[in-house]
């Protein structure tokens, strides 16, 4: 069993649509959550991180955390085609070396 | 890319061949890492570097070597390429509070192997 689930998609949604991305995880040592974007034939970009449990908001972007049940989410309010993108969720314990899921491919249709 | 390059972008080599990737940053940051990202796989950690000649395995380390003699450039050499090692190879550094947690990828380097 990988440490970090992440279902690959792809995931095809209309524009302004409410979007659900997520993770499932396996060790209870992780503390920091992160999710990352990547286009097509580029680098990984961070979008935000997360300490523990809780809910982190940015701009039209919602990061989730519940450690209860090792599960975290992304959400994307009113989605754009711009962001047709690949998200990959990342976590650590030690704040030394990152576990990354295998993303999800989002895509984002007129 | 927050001032991170690598090169090559692209490669093609034959399998038994010496290759080495370069990444070079302009942030001054102490802590560097090497990943290789394979379709069903994600993103898996090569090595990292968490200061000049202070470098360290990730999981999937077993054929590559890493060198960083300057703060700003860190290689990575395949000393025998195979195969498997045909993959999609980014470089990435930590932010300023260092750590893992904040991490800023370069374009990354497209190898095959054949």
């Amino acid at each position: 069993q990988k440490e970090v689930e992440q279902d690959p998609g792809p995931l095809s949604v209309p524009e302004g649509a409410i979007v659900s991305l997520n993770c499932t995880y396996s060790n209870s040592a992780f503390q920091y959550f992160m999710w990352y974007r990547q286009y097509s034939r580029k680098g990984p970009e961070l979008l935000m991180y997360t300490y523990s449990s809780g809910n982190k908001e940015d701009g039209r972007f919602t990061a989730q955390v519940d450690k209860s049940s090792k599960y975290i989410s992304l959400f994307i309010r009113d989605s754009q085609p711009s962001d047709s993108a690949t998200y990959l969720c990342a976590l650590t314990g030690t704040a030394s070396k990152l576990t990354f899921g295998t993303g999800t491919r989002l895509q984002v249709t007129l | 890319d927050a001032g991170i390059t690598q090169s090559p972008r692209h490669k093609v080599t034959e399998t038994g061949t010496p290759v080495t990737l370069r990444c070079h940053q302009t942030e001054n940051h102490r802590y560097m890492y090497w990943y290789r990202q394979d379709p069903g796989h994600g993103l898996r950690l090569i090595h990292y570097s968490y200061g000049v000649k202070d470098t360290d395995k990730g999981e999937v380390s077993d054929g590559y070597s890493v060198s960083r003699s300057k703060t700003e450039d860190f290689l990575l050499t395949l000393e025998s390429a195979t195969s498997s090692q045909t993959s999609v190879y980014f470089c990435a550094i930590s932010g300023p509070s260092g750590g893992a947690i904040e991490q800023f990828f370069g374009p990354g380097t497209r190898l095959t192997v054949l």
